[in-house]
């Protein structure tokens, strides 16, 4: 089945800089991907869809310069926390989607702490 | 916001089945009823989907009401790994989309299953 790797699976930083997450989908092609968060003992929450070469649309109250998406590919989408604050601290999953049927495929996930 | 209601936590035994029920009463005709598990610190797992027929697949078992209001998602043997968040999700089916953000998947709190021996 389709195969979703996400990178780091975990990652500290310091308060001010900035990180990067990949999202790879690792035996098909997908045309659009998803950004979630999630903090802890809540729910999934989408951040952004990003469509591979054209701009991510992002949900009302996420800042799209302090989140940056790139989906330069169809297989790569990254997210980047820019200036990342101790708040920004939370559970990252990215969601690719193809056309075979099934339709979402969801990565492991990365846990951001900001120190 | 999402479009579904589950109750927030069920517990069940292992060996039995495990029935987590969703209501969607505003589900619209091209919308399908998907169901998603998380397990603690890892992204949703794809479990079933379905439009308006009955479906099984050999993780679960996914019924759907005769007016679409509601579904079942039925876990035949509960096993102690499947302990975990169960999401109910309605949304166009991904190939009916179209569009660029169309078709994304909104999550609702879920239930929580507890599998205990």
């Amino acid at each position: 089945g389709a195969v979703v790797s996400q990178h780091p699976s975990r990652v500290i930083c310091k308060s001010g800089t900035s990180v990067k997450i990949e999202c790879r989908s690792l035996d098909f092609q997908a045309t659009t991907m998803f950004w979630y968060r999630q903090f802890p003992k809540q729910s999934l929450m989408l951040m952004a869809t990003s469509n591979e070469g054209s701009k991510a649309t992002y949900e009302q109250g996420v800042e799209k310069d302090k989140f940056l998406i790139n989906h330069a590919s169809l297989t790569l989408s990254t997210l980047t926390v820019t200036s990342a604050h101790p708040e920004d601290s939370s559970f990252y999953i990215c969601s690719a989607r193809d056309a075979s049927g099934y339709g979402y495929t969801f990565g492991s996930g990365t846990r951001l702490t900001v120190v | 916001d999402a479009k579904t209601t589950q109750p927030p936590s069920m517990d069940c035994a292992e060996g039995r089945a495990a029935n987590l029920p969703c209501n969607h009463s505003t589900i619209s005709g091209n919308e399908y009823v998907y169901w998603y598990r998380q397990i603690h610190s890892q992204g949703p797992q794809y479990i079933i989907h379905g439009l308006k027929n009955n479906e099984t697949n050999e993780m679960a078992s996914l019924i759907i009401t005769e007016d679409r209001k509601s579904s079942t998602l039925i876990l035949p043997h509960a096993t102690l790994r499947d302990t975990a968040v169960y999401y109910c999700i309605v949304s166009p089916h991904p190939s009916n989309a179209g569009g660029t953000s169309y078709g994304k998947l909104t999550f609702g709190q879920g239930t929580i299953l507890t599998v205990h021996p």
